[in-house]
């Protein structure tokens, strides 16, 4: 089965709301995390990274939460705009792994 | 530009058909992968490089070949397309993987087998 997964499929929120993404992973090895974002007909595309050595990072409108005592990762994004409509999803590698490992992704809809 | 790109970006071919998805990075990164992302799976790693003659398996590497001769480049080749490998592919470079860096990946190649 999958090592990462998301608990929804389709988010919907309102534009200016601010959105929360969450991620559960199962490997317990696990020491780095990423979000991507997804658009249309797009490659992934590099939001913010979050090793296991921390329980917060923040970036530009964007916060990346850790808590590995539940194996959940959560990405928050402030002031959601309609440019960050897309699919995003987390992935985890351990040291040791070549290859990142990718849930199956979460879509966001920004409603006027 | 510099980065990574994929060619072609989408492609159709018949059930038994042989056919190479291109990848080329202009970074140098000692890493390159491909992914494939069909719905309801994520992506998934097919096969990956640590570096030039040095090629390894991911998840799902039946029915795929992959090469390096060079850095910047790696070539996925299917040699007997299926209908199940109809999907969108993904190539991806990286710094490292023993470190923690993000890949950086192209546009896609969307590839229908008929």
């Amino acid at each position: 089965g999958e090592s990462v997964g998301l608990h929804l499929p389709t988010l919907s929120v309102q534009e200016g709301d601010n959105s929360i993404i969450n991620c559960a992973y199962s490997n317990s090895a696990s020491d780095y995390f990423i979000w991507y974002k997804q658009e249309s007909g797009k490659g992934p595309q590099f939001i913010i990274d979050i090793r296991s050595n921390m329980d917060k990072r923040q970036g530009q409108r964007v916060t990346v939460l850790l808590n590995k005592t539940v194996k959940h990762l959560s990405l928050q994004i402030a002031a959601t705009q309609p440019g960050d409509s897309a699919v995003y999803f987390c992935a985890e590698k351990s040291g040791g792994a070549d290859g990142l490992t990718f849930g199956k992704g979460t879509h966001l809809i920004i409603q006027p | 530009d510099a980065g990574i790109t994929q060619s072609p970006r989408y492609k159709i071919t018949e059930t038994g058909r042989q056919v190479t998805l291109m990848c080329h990075q202009t970074w140098s990164h000692s890493y390159m992968f491909w992914y494939r992302q069909d719905l309801g799976h994520g992506l998934r790693l097919i096969y990956y490089s640590a570096a030039a003659d040095i090629t390894d398996k991911g998840e799902v590497p039946d029915g795929y070949v992959v090469s390096r001769s060079k850095t910047e480049n790696f070539p996925l080749t299917l040699e007997s397309a299926t209908r199940s490998q109809t999907s969108v592919y993904f190539c991806a470079s990286s710094p490292s993987t023993g470190g923690y860096t993000e890949a950086f990946f192209g546009q896609g190649t969307r590839l229908t087998v008929v």
